[in-house]
């Protein structure tokens, strides 16, 4: 079992739209989440961080985080045609090291 | 706004050659990462390093070693090129859990 599930996707959905995108995580000891945002043949970029459950709003984009179900899930709100791009969340323990998932394509259809 | 900045955005090599990829951050971080980026295997760590002439095996060090001799460049060595590296090579700092990613560098051995 991978320690960080995400659903590969992808996901299509009309302009407008709310957006959830979903991580589930085995490892208890994860303190800290993040969201990146990926374009096409393009690095990462940081959307969201996180250290504690509950919600993070920023603009458009809330962080979510349940550490009970070991749960976390990013909502865009009023998705653009521009928020198409893969979604790759990530998360550690502290330390090092950072487990990312697998990322989720995401596609807003104008 | 953190800037991470690799040599190349595209690269063609031939089997057996020797390849440096070079990575390069303007923010003073600490530590550095380089990381495979592969469809449905997501990011995979290749090596990291916490400081200068420091470094740290990943989850695939094997086939790859790495550089650092000043703060802000960590560069990436393969030995001898196989068509199985053929992949985008992504480059990150951070000072603590939040990584800063490069544009990439997507290297195609043939």
């Amino acid at each position: 079992q991978k320690e960080v599930e995400q659903d590969p996707g992808p996901l299509s959905v009309p302009e407008g739209a709310i957006v959830s995108l979903n991580c589930t995580y085995s490892n208890s000891a994860f303190q800290y989440f993040m969201w990146y945002r990926q374009y096409s043949r393009k690095g990462p970029e940081l959307l969201m961080y996180t250290y504690s459950s509950g919600n993070k709003e920023d603009g458009r984009f809330t962080a979510q985080v349940d550490k009970s179900s070991k749960y976390i899930s990013l909502f865009i709100r009023d998705s653009q045609p521009s928020d198409s791009a893969t979604y790759l969340c990530a998360m550690g323990a502290g330390g090092f090291k950072t487990i990312f998932g697998a990322g989720t394509r995401l596609f807003v259809k104008a | 706004d953190v800037k991470v900045t690799q040599s190349s955005r595209y690269l063609v090599k031939r089997t057996g050659e020797k390849v440096f990829l070079e990575c390069v951050q303007d923010m003073d971080h600490e530590n550095m990462f380089w990381y495979r980026q592969d469809p449905g295997l997501g990011l995979r760590l290749i090596y990291f390093s916490y400081d200068v002439k420091m470094k740290e095996k990943g989850d695939i060090p094997e086939g790859y070693s790495v550089s650092r001799e000043k703060k802000e460049r960590f560069s990436l060595i393969l030995e001898s090129a196989s068509t199985n590296q053929t992949s985008m090579y992504l480059c990150a700092s951070s000072d603590a859990e939040r990584q800063y990613f490069g544009p990439g560098t997507r290297l195609t051995v043939t």
